[in-house]
C-alpha cells in the first residue's frame, strides 16, 4: 500500500526555468494540499485540490505558480520563470474527504534548488 | 500573521527524560491539533491529534494536553529515547467552512534526546 508519492526528490533549476513537481496520491484518496517548508520555518499552506478542482488556492502566489489535479494522473505544482526565492522544499498531501475528519499523508519532498 | 505559535525552537533532553513542546493559537475556530514528526529528508509524518472537546489524548509515550481555555496545547514525550530525535511541528485545522483542509503549522521544534 505505497504512501504519497512524489517525484522528483531534487530538483535543480537555474533562474527563469520552469520547475514541475509531481505528485501521486495515496491509493483511495482524491484531496491533494500542497505546503512549502523554507530552511528552519514550518510548512506553509500554498493550494488544495481535489480531482479537477481547485478547492483552495489562498496560500499560492498569485503569479508564476500554478496547481492542477487532473482527471487522471498525478497533480502537478508549477512554477514558472523560477527566482532564487523560490528554492525550499515542497510537500504534497493526500487525505480522503477532510469533512469526515480524515488525516493528511505526506510524501517526502520535492526539494527545489535554484541557482 | 502566525496563527499557531510553537516553542521552544529547540530541545536537548537526556535519555528517559521527559520532552516538552508548547503550542498556543489565535483562531477558537480551530477545532483540530495534530502533531507531526519529522525526520532530515523525509516528509512529516502524522503522530497524535487532538479535538478540543478533550482535555489529553494518550497514545504510547506520547501525550497531548489541550487547554481551551488558554489556548494552548503541548505534546509531552516521556521516556524520551535517541530515535525521537526529530523535527516536531503542532498544527490546527478547521474541520468546517470554507478554509476546511488546510493545516497552519507551527514552526517547528528540533529536539535531540542524548544517549
Amino acid at each position: 500500500n505505497a504512501g504519497v508519492m512524489q517525484n522528483p526528490r531534487h530538483l535543480v533549476r537555474r533562474r527563469g526555468q520552469e520547475a514541475r513537481l509531481r505528485c501521486s496520491p495515496m491509493k483511495g484518496h482524491s484531496h491533494v494540499y500542497w505546503y512549502r517548508q523554507l530552511p528552519e520555518e514550518g510548512l506553509k499552506f500554498m493550494v488544495y485540490l481535489q480531482k479537477e478542482n481547485i478547492i483552495d488556492e489562498s496560500g499560492m502566489p498569485k503569479e508564476r505558480f500554478s496547481a492542477e489535479f487532473p482527471k487522471e494522473g498525478p497533480s502537478i505544482l508549477r512554477i514558472q520563470q523560477v527566482v532564487r526565492g523560490d528554492s525550499a522544499a515542497y510537500f504534497c498531501a493526500s487525505s480522503r474527504d477532510p469533512r469526515s475528519g480524515n488525516e493528511q499523508f505526506f510524501g517526502p519532498g520535492t526539494r527545489l534548488t535554484v541557482l | 500573521q502566525q496563527q499557531v505559535k510553537q516553542s521552544p525552537q529547540s530541545l536537548i533532553v537526556q535519555k528517559g527524560g521527559i520532552s516538552i513542546i508548547n503550542c498556543a493559537y489565535e483562531n477558537t475556530a480551530f477545532d483540530y491539533f495534530p502533531w507531526y514528526q519529522q525526520f532530515p529528508g523525509k516528509g512529516p509524518a502524522l503522530l497524535i491529534a487532538i479535538r478540543p472537546d478533550v482535555s489529553e489524548k494518550k497514545e504510547g509515550r506520547f501525550t497531548i494536553s489541550f487547554n481551551k481555555s488558554a489556548k494552548q496545547f503541548s505534546l509531552h514525550i516521556m521516556d524520551s529515547q535517541p530515535g525521537d530525535s526529530a523535527t516536531y511541528f503542532c498544527a490546527a485545522d478547521f474541520r468546517r467552512g470554507s478554509t476546511l483542509g488546510r493545516l497552519y503549522f507551527g514552526r517547528g521544534t528540533q529536539l535531540t534526546v542524548w544517549p
